[in-house]
């Protein structure tokens, strides 16, 4: 299984709102990311989680707030949006973070296309 | 500043004829250098991942070159079908897990 799972695939939120993103993998690796990605432009890192603990954080707002629960999860926690916020938001995981892994493959998932109004 | 150009922008094949996209990367020290589609609205998905000692490597229609002194990267596609409409993203991995991602080369390809 070479999957990295994204829900939800679509969400619509006001900026009063509380949602989160989920993502989840099982081919065992300890490393997981959130990107950020506006139309027609690269992915941009937000967060990475190595081994459960977040290692890097892009200087994000606040507003965005990162979570692993365990190896296999990782969720987005979203609260007080703003519109720029919308785009599409990437999860996706390597064997690890450390640069040790021989190329430190990177698999993303499907994305979740995040609307505020 | 480690940077990651791609060109061009966009370009428009019609199916069954070849095409080359170009990669300049800047990134130091070099770790691989990976060549990533992604389809409209969709994740992406790896193609090709070289090492500092790898010239060519192939993946089914998709044929990537690195020529590490220059650092200059391609990725040609043979005999383009529909399918091959979608982004190319030039990605480069530097010291520790450092990223850095080109703007991407968009292909359309038509009947």
């Amino acid at each position: 299984d070479t999957e990295v799972t994204q829900t939800p695939k679509h969400l619509v939120m006001g900026m009063t709102n509380k949602k989160s993103l989920k993502c989840e993998q099982h081919m065992g690796h300890r490393a997981m990311y959130w990107y950020k990605q506006k139309a027609k432009k690269p992915p941009e890192l937000m967060f990475v989680y190595s081994y459960e603990k977040l290692s890097i954080n892009e200087s994000v707002p606040s507003r965005f707030s990162p979570e692993c629960p365990n190896s296999s999860l990782l969720n987005l926690h979203l609260h007080a949006l703003q519109p720029e916020d919308s785009a599409l938001y990437l999860c996706a995981s390597s064997q690890d973070a450390s640069g040790s892994y021989k190329t430190g493959e990177l698999f993303f998932g499907e994305g979740s296309r995040l609307t505020v109004l | 500043k480690n940077q990651v150009e791609q060109s061009p922008q966009s370009l428009i094949i019609l199916e069954g004829k070849n095409c080359t996209l170009q990669c300049n990367y800047t990134v130091s020290p070099f770790s691989n250098l990976r060549w990533y589609k992604q389809d409209t609205g969709r994740g992406p998905v790896s193609l090709t991942i070289m090492t500092f000692s790898e010239n060519t490597k192939s993946n089914g229609r998709y044929t990537a070159t690195l020529d590490a002194d220059t650092k200059q990267s391609s990725l040609h596609i043979t005999a383009s079908q529909l399918s091959d409409s979608a982004s190319y993203i030039c990605v480069v991995k530097g010291a520790g897990n450092k990223l850095t991602f080109g703007g991407g080369t968009r292909v359309l390809v038509k009947p």
